[in-house]
Parts: structure tokens; C-alpha cells; sequence
């Protein structure tokens, strides 16, 4: 199967710097997702982004399908994006839908 | 946010004794999923549907059936649990195939003591 890799898995951020996470993904998905657990276990969905460049606010993401690998940046990041961000891929036929792999992702923590 | 609702959102169960985990969705969406969360992990596939009554297997199965009798309710069966089942459990769906979007529901968290 799809085997899923972030870096890094910690990371440590003052109140208003940048970020760039990245994932790896072992071969080619039709699927990828990234996704924010917040301190209450809530998976938040951030981007459903297989291929090409997305943005939501202080948020953008970028997939490289050919390269196999998604990047997601935070800019001018908050306390509130503290939480654990993953990153899940899938090939997904039609008979068996959206089955992701997640990564073990990364643990960011942003400090006032 | 996905209409997705999972019952109970907490439970404690002893070793041994059969437990059901319900996932109830209002979208009307053709696939649903069952992962489970251990602590420094991401979430790993348990079963999924592709349709009433049409499920199947997927990465940690062992010890865990499922049953889909109506679109909107999917239920992930402990036989016997074991203490290695404590675990956070979260509710998937999805609306198609071929890679479409999944929403998740907001866990369950089980102790088997």
C-alpha cells in the first residue's frame, strides 16, 4: 500500500513566523488531503489537493503529483494553529472510495 | 460541517464484553469508513463500506466487524474487546469514488479496561 511521510514531526513556532510541512507519498493517489486536529481531537479539513496550488487565508498548499509530494504553508501563524497537522493520500478506486494513509504528522506548537 | 454523528462519544468497557460504536450521517454519501487513533499515530484504516449491506477489510480489521443495513448508519462491532482496542475511533464519509473528498466525524474515544 501507499506508504505516507511528514516532516518534520515537531515544530516549534514564536507568533507570527512562517511554516512549510511536507509530505511524501510512495506512489501515484488520486487523493490527498491535509487535515488540522485541534487540542480537542477534532479532525478540521484544510485542503483536499491532489494536484496544483490552493490558498484559504493565511493557509496554501501545493501538490507535486509527478514528484509525489504536498507541501502546506503557514504564513503569520496564531496560537490557534497549534494542534497536529496530517496529511492523508489515497488511489481509491471507484469501488472502495476515499481509503487514506495517513502520515504520523506534525506536531506544531505556536508560542505568543 | 458534514453531517456526521458518532455514539457515544465516550465508553468504558471491561475486557471481554461485546461493544458497538455507531456512526449516523445526513449527506446521503455512498462511502463510509472506520479509522482508529493511537496516541503519536496518524489514523489507520479499520473497515469501510461502498454501499448498503457492501463492506470490506482494511489495514487493522483483526477483532472488528462491521454491518451497514441503511446509507446513513454505518456500526463498527467489537466481538470481545481487549485492552488493546483503547483506542480513539473516528467515523468517515465520502461521496464518491475515485478519490473524493472525506469529512470526519469527532471520534470516539474508548478505554477498555
Amino acid at each position: 500500500g501507499i506508504q505516507v511521510e511528514q516532516s518534520p514531526p515537531d515544530l516549534i513556532l514564536q507568533e507570527g513566523a512562517n511554516s512549510t510541512l511536507r509530505c511524501n507519498f510512495s506512489d501515484s493517489v488520486n487523493n490527498l488531503q491535509w487535515f488540522h486536529q485541534n487540542p480537542w481531537g477534532q479532525l478540521i479539513n484544510l485542503f483536499y489537493i491532489p494536484s496544483g496550488t490552493k490558498q484559504n487565508g493565511r493557509l496554501s498548499a501545493t501538490t507535486v503529483a509527478t514528484e509525489r509530494y504536498s507541501l502546506l504553508y503557514i504564513s503569520s501563524s496564531q496560537t490557534t494553529d497549534s494542534g497536529v497537522y496530517f496529511c492523508a493520500a489515497g488511489e481509491s478506486p471507484e469501488t472502495s472510495g476515499s481509503r487514506l494513509t495517513f502520515g504520523e504528522g506534525t506536531q506544531l506548537t505556536v508560542n505568543p | 460541517d458534514a453531517g456526521i454523528t458518532q455514539s457515544p462519544r465516550h465508553k468504558v468497557t471491561e475486557t471481554g464484553t461485546p461493544v458497538t460504536l455507531r456512526c449516523h450521517q445526513t449527506e446521503n454519501h455512498r462511502y463510509m469508513y472506520w479509522y482508529r487513533q493511537d496516541p503519536g499515530h496518524g489514523l489507520r484504516l479499520i473497515h469501510y463500506s461502498y454501499g448498503v449491506k457492501d463492506t470490506d477489510k482494511g489495514e487493522v480489521s483483526d477483532g472488528y466487524s462491521v454491518s451497514r443495513s441503511k446509507t446513513e448508519d454505518f456500526l463498527l462491532t467489537l466481538e470481545s474487546a481487549t485492552s488493546s482496542q483503547t483506542s480513539v475511533y473516528f467515523c468517515a464519509i465520502s461521496e464518491s469514488g475515485q478519490g473524493a473528498e472525506a469529512f470526519f466525524g469527532q471520534g470516539t474515544r474508548l478505554t477498555v479496561v
